[in-house]
């Protein structure tokens, strides 16, 4: 089975912090994913990378960054945390599949980390 | 832009008493539609992949079958340990590896 392993369940910080969040997977996925996951609003995508070093912004990446120095392992940092940054963040990978034509593949998510920013 | 909306938001059900979720969906060429469940506090749990119109997959009281529109989700006599959030994703072929997913249903079963 696919294993998605998030460093911390629940975090706690203050406001101007600068947070790590870290994931790691133990499948030899290509791509990886960072989601924020907010009552009413679903899961949103911050960043995703398709390779080491590699990575695109979502749809919300604004106060976000990424590492992505190994392939099983994709960092999440908060620059600067503000309280609208308290949520629950979910990793996710996949393998590739191809990106034109033929098939995908599912994301496995971990089981989240629930920050509060205060 | 692929789009996927999830009916209905919330559903309640009595213990053994069947019913369906539905994903509909748009994207230009479906590279795979993907259900996942959710529990509270939990990460989403991949449940099935759907490639292609007409196929169906079985998972114990779970049932996924897929139109070029849409995708059901049956849920046959269900138990309170079926409930909730289903989610539902897919994947066009765009070009991009991001899948975009629904806001899901929340289901719970009562006793």
């Amino acid at each position: 089975d696919v294993k998605v392993t998030q460093s911390s369940r629940y975090l706690v910080k203050r406001t101007g912090e600068k947070v790590f969040l870290e994931c790691v997977q133990d499948m030899d996925h290509e791509n990886m994913f960072w989601y924020r996951q907010d009552p009413g609003l679903g899961l949103r995508l911050i960043y995703f990378s398709y390779d080491v070093k590699m990575k695109e912004k979502g749809d919300i990446p604004e106060g976000y960054s990424v590492s992505r120095e190994k392939k099983e392992r994709f960092s999440l940092i908060l620059e600067s945390a503000s309280t609208n940054q308290t949520s629950m963040y979910l990793c996710a990978s996949s393998l590739k599949g191809r990106a034109a034509g033929g098939i995908s593949k599912p994301l496995h998510f971990g089981n989240g980390t629930r920050l509060t920013v205060t | 832009e692929d789009q996927v909306t999830q009916s209905p938001e919330a559903l309640r059900l009595q213990e053994g008493e069947s019913s369906s979720l539905n994903c509909s969906y748009t994207v230009s060429g479906l590279r795979g539609l993907f259900w996942y469940r959710q529990d509270p506090g939990k990460g989403p749990e991949f449940l099935f992949t759907l490639y292609s119109a007409g196929e169906e997959k079985e998972k114990e009281r779970l049932k996924a079958t897929l139109t070029k529109k849409e995708s059901f989700l049956h849920i046959t006599a269900p138990k309170p340990e079926d409930s909730a959030t289903y989610l539902c994703a897919v994947h066009g072929s765009g070009g991009s590896y991001i899948p975009t997913f629904g806001r899901g249903t929340s289901l719970i079963v009562h006793p």
